[in-house]
């Protein structure tokens, strides 16, 4: 049974560029987290997803960051014109449902120069 | 809000050893998890022990097992026998049973293993 797949593991991207990052959860489950971790940091929650639906986005910055989480195909992070300060590791995690376990994923890195 | 302390920036322990990472958590509901998380140098989060806040009895998995005391908000992960491959940056976090059981995760501690 696969884990949580996340691609691409490295990214770069200059300043003002778009960065996609895409998470397949496991297989079974449809409740799907981003979190984001800054160098020396905790992870933060960005946004909880579920089949289609936005759910939580509370940790979402309000401008250039977008999530979802189509009826088929991996769960999509987007980030618009990135800046320096959007240089993270970015994990996903995804569950079976709201009260089961996490399960991350091996994070993108992303490095804006 | 949950907010989550880890005081502890570093550890270090003797291969074999015991050591104990702290943690303290605030929250005003009940109902809740309580997870440690280990991230060694791949990056990758690992689920250590997770414990019910309804739950009395400490969590235990092999080596490790944890200290819950609920009144004082403090959950404590114990490793014992402690082994080069223990080391790493270990998270405590917490999640709400009702709601989005969205993580919220302390700063961290990197645990060093002594040989």
């Amino acid at each position: 049974n696969a884990g949580v797949m996340q691609n691409p593991r490295h990214l770069v991207r200059r300043r003002g560029q778009e960065a996609r990052l895409r998470c397949s959860p496991m297989k079974g489950h449809s409740h799907v987290y981003w979190y984001r971790q800054l160098p020396e940091e905790g992870l933060k929650f960005m946004v909880y997803l579920q089949k289609e639906n936005i759910i939580d986005e509370s940790g979402m910055p309000k401008e250039r960051f977008s999530a979802e989480f189509p009826k088929e195909g991996p769960s999509i992070l987007r980030i618009q014109q990135v800046v320096r300060g959007d240089s993270a590791a970015y994990f996903c995690a995804s569950s079976r449902s709201r009260e089961d376990e996490q399960y991350f994923g091996p994070g993108t890195r992303l490095t804006v120069t | 809000a949950q907010t989550v302390t880890q005081s502890q920036p570093e550890m270090s322990v003797q291969e074999a050893e015991t050591v104990t990472l702290s943690c303290t958590y605030d929250t005003s509901e009940s109902d809740y998890y309580l997870f440690w998380y280990k991230q060694p140098p791949s990056r990758q989060m690992i689920l250590v022990i997770r414990q019910e806040a309804y739950k009395q009895q400490n969590a235990t998995e092999n080596r490790f097992s944890v200290n819950f005391q609920k009144a004082a908000k403090s959950f404590s992960l114990k490793i014992s026998d402690s082994q080069l491959g223990d080391a790493a940056m270990y998270f405590c976090a917490m999640g709400l049973i009702q709601g989005a059981q969205k993580l919220v995760f302390g700063q961290g501690t990197r645990l060093t293993i002594n040989p």
